[in-house]
């Protein structure tokens, strides 16, 4: 069964401070892929990032960071010196590489961040 | 357009009535995805099109559900016999392949009173 647990509910950091969102996955698919989600306050998610489970290599974009560790299924996120924008609920899903698994997204229940001026 | 579009972006209908959710998704994307999001929950999913035909249909929860993709762009989710545990909102989504990211619309937002 595919699974994504997100256990931090809601997160506050004051601006510029360093914030780091976890993800932890089950999975028995051999190849997946894990995916970052956005959601401001507009409703819509927006797409952060896409990772195969082939691809541990961890990624920079800017002050958005991903800890892709195949050891201890968690793809964790870091924002890094935040910003009041950055407020939004972050979601961590999981897409099967196959069979019945392939193509359909598991979410998280999401991490609601709020950045403080 | 430029991005997924979703229409109507808020719908409120009486118990037992007929809805139909739209949704116009990126051009030349061939996979299209419902999810179905709840108050302070994550997406859910209910079903997704490879082209024209459904590809898994197993999130659908019951067969008041049904959604179509005649031409293999533009879907419609088809909501029988609504019920007040249907409201919530309903996120359509659509991709290059199945294996690539998805892109969302902004919602349809349902109320069922």
């Amino acid at each position: 069964a595919q699974k994504v647990t997100q256990a931090q509910t809601e997160i506050s950091v004051v601006e510029k401070e360093d914030v780091t969102l976890d993800c932890v996955y089950e999975t028995r698919d051999t190849t997946y892929y894990l995916f970052w989600y956005k959601q401001p306050p507009s409703g819509e998610l927006v797409f952060l990032i896409r990772r195969n489970s082939f691809d541990e290599q961890n990624e920079i974009s800017g002050r958005y960071s991903w800890n892709f560790q195949k050891s201890t299924s968690s793809f964790n996120f870091t924002i890094t010196a935040s910003q009041v924008v950055d407020s939004a609920v972050y979601f961590c899903a999981l897409s099967g590489g196959g069979g019945s698994t392939l193509g359909r997204l598991y979410f998280g229940r999401g991490t609601q961040l709020t950045v403080w001026p | 357009g430029a991005g997924v579009s979703q229409t109507p972006s808020n719908k409120v209908t009486e118990k037992g009535k007929y809805v139909e959710l739209r949704c116009d998704p990126i051009s030349g994307h061939t996979a299209l995805y419902w999810y179905r999001q709840s108050l302070g929950q994550g997406p859910e999913f209910l079903i997704y099109f490879q082209g024209t035909g459904a590809a898994d249909d197993s999130g659908l929860p019951n067969d008041r559900f049904f959604a179509v993709r005649p031409e293999g762009s533009v879907s419609t989710l088809k909501i029988q016999r609504t019920e007040r545990g249907d409201s919530a909102v309903y996120l359509c989504a659509s991709s290059l392949t199945i294996v690539t990211e998805a892109f969302f619309g902004q919602g349809t937002r349902l109320t069922v009173v």
